[in-house]
């Protein structure tokens, strides 16, 4: 069975301080692994898909990165607008197009 | 550009009552559709994925049900409303010929009280 873990659950940054966040995944031949933004209350936002371990992916103060078991998300110099939960998730290439997702990382950033 | 919608985007209705909840989307042809529900602070869990009209696969057996009556339309229904239904309800596509990424609509938050 496709697994996938999320740490931390939450985290808190002051402004400007860079940290990682960690998506683990068990799955039986990855297709791809995706990233997501999701604000209270609304629909998740996408913002990479990795799909072989060493590859990168950046976006503004995000970049994402992948291995053979996990996948960082690293955020630079954060800012109160990056505040929100970022979510993960895997698509196994047995899996048509459904998606495996983590609990979520709720990512606050003060000023 | 694609667009997708949903609604309605607050939903408050009474246990045993019926639910019709719905999902379009713009600006594309022959997508991949999902229903999903999002407990309060945890993951997302998949409830139906379709690849075509009246196609529709249930991934968790429950009192939802699923329809596509036209290409980018999708509907989530009810007859008999639990406590257990409230959520929060996201439609996604995805372009089909293994396009893999799935985009979310805004979502629909259902209490049923």
């Amino acid at each position: 069975e496709d697994q996938v873990t999320q740490s931390p659950e939450a985290l808190r940054l002051q402004e400007g301080e860079s940290s990682s966040l960690n998506c683990s995944y068990t799955v039986s031949g990855l297709r791809g692994l995706f990233w997501y933004r999701q604000d209270p209350g609304k629909g998740p936002e996408f913002l990479f898909t990795l799909y072989s371990a060493g590859e990168e992916k950046e976006k503004e103060r995000l970049k994402a990165t992948l291995t053979k078991k996990e996948s960082f998300l690293h955020i630079t110099a954060p800012k109160p607008e990056d505040s929100a939960t970022y979510l993960c998730a895997v698509q196994a290439r047995n899996a048509g197009n459904m998606l495996t997702f983590g609990g979520g990382t709720r990512l606050m950033v003060k000023p | 550009s694609q667009t997708i919608h949903q609604w309605p985007a607050t939903l408050v209705q009474p246990v045993g009552s019926p639910l019709s909840l719905e999902c379009t989307v713009e600006g594309t042809s022959n997508p991949n559709l999902y229903w999903y529900r999002q407990a309060a602070g945890r993951g997302l869990q998949l409830l139906f994925y379709s690849v075509g009209i009246g196609q529709i696969s249930s991934e968790v057996p429950q009192n939802l049900s699923a329809s596509r009556p036209q290409d980018r339309q999708f509907i989530l229904s009810s007859k008999k409303l639990l406590l257990s239904d409230s959520g929060f309800y996201l439609c996604a596509w995805s372009p089909g010929q293994r396009r893999e990424t799935q985009y979310f609509g805004p979502g629909t938050r259902l209490l049923v009280l």
